[in-house]
């Protein structure tokens, strides 16, 4: 059974930081794996999303790095912000037998607090 | 425009009721999930469609029940609340069941009292 969990569970940060989040999955069978950001009282906004086959990826100050054999992830933000306050949530999409299921493990993700 | 968009946001109702949740999605996807989020805000996949087949019931009671009427809907139905079942429920969608990016939809705040 995958198993997914995220080291900080919580991190506050002044503004203009550079932080790194933690993410490691039990099971390294896996299709992809997606990083989510998750404002209160709001849905879930994809930032990444990394291939099995993919070591890493960059959007703007993001960048997601994925160790599959290792079983670990994780995000890079550059130059933090205060809107960047955010629950970021890391999850492994299963991969069974070459076919995706759509299945995702999330873990219980990291609340980030960016103070000005 | 709303690309996966999910109804009521807010639900609050009695223990024993029946209720639905719709979803749609306007992304041309041709796989849909229900997810729910707990109080302690894990979040779990419920069903999994594909061209309105189900792929996925990850050992969900049979209280509820999710409909496909096309490729961009699936709602949730829940027969007979109980207060276990309050919580926050995520229509999702993409292409290929899962392959790609999932895109959520903004939730669904039920409360059961």
């Amino acid at each position: 059974k995958q198993e997914v969990t995220q080291i900080p569970a919580a991190l506050s940060v002044p503004e203009g930081e550079n932080l790194v989040l933690n993410c490691s999955f039990t099971d390294s069978a896996i299709y992809n794996l997606q990083w989510f950001r998750q404002d209160p009282g709001k849905g879930l906004t994809s930032l990444l999303l990394i291939q099995s086959s993919q070591r890493e990826q960059t959007s703007g100050r993001l960048n997601a790095s994925l160790d599959k054999s290792s079983g670990r992830s994780t995000l890079y933000i550059a130059a933090s912000q205060p809107g960047d306050s955010a629950t970021y949530l890391c999850a492994v999409l299963a991969n069974a037998g070459g076919t995706s299921y759509g299945k995702l493990t999330f873990g219980q993700g990291t609340i980030l607090t960016v103070h000005p | 425009d709303t690309a996966v968009s999910q109804t009521p946001k807010y639900l609050v109702t009695q223990m024993g009721n029946d209720k639905s949740i719709k979803c749609e999605q306007n992304l041309g996807h041709d796989t849909m999930y229900w997810y729910k989020q707990d109080s302690k805000k894990f979040l779990k996949i419920m069903f999994s469609y594909n061209n309105k087949e189900l792929i996925i019931n990850e050992t969900v009671p049979n209280r509820f029940s999710p409909k496909s009427p096309d490729k961009a809907h699936l709602n949730l139905h829940i027969n007979s609340l109980e207060l276990g079942d309050s919580a926050v429920y995520f229509c999702a969608s993409s292409h290929k069941s899962g392959g790609n990016t999932i895109y959520f939809g903004e939730g669904s705040w039920l409360t059961v009292v």
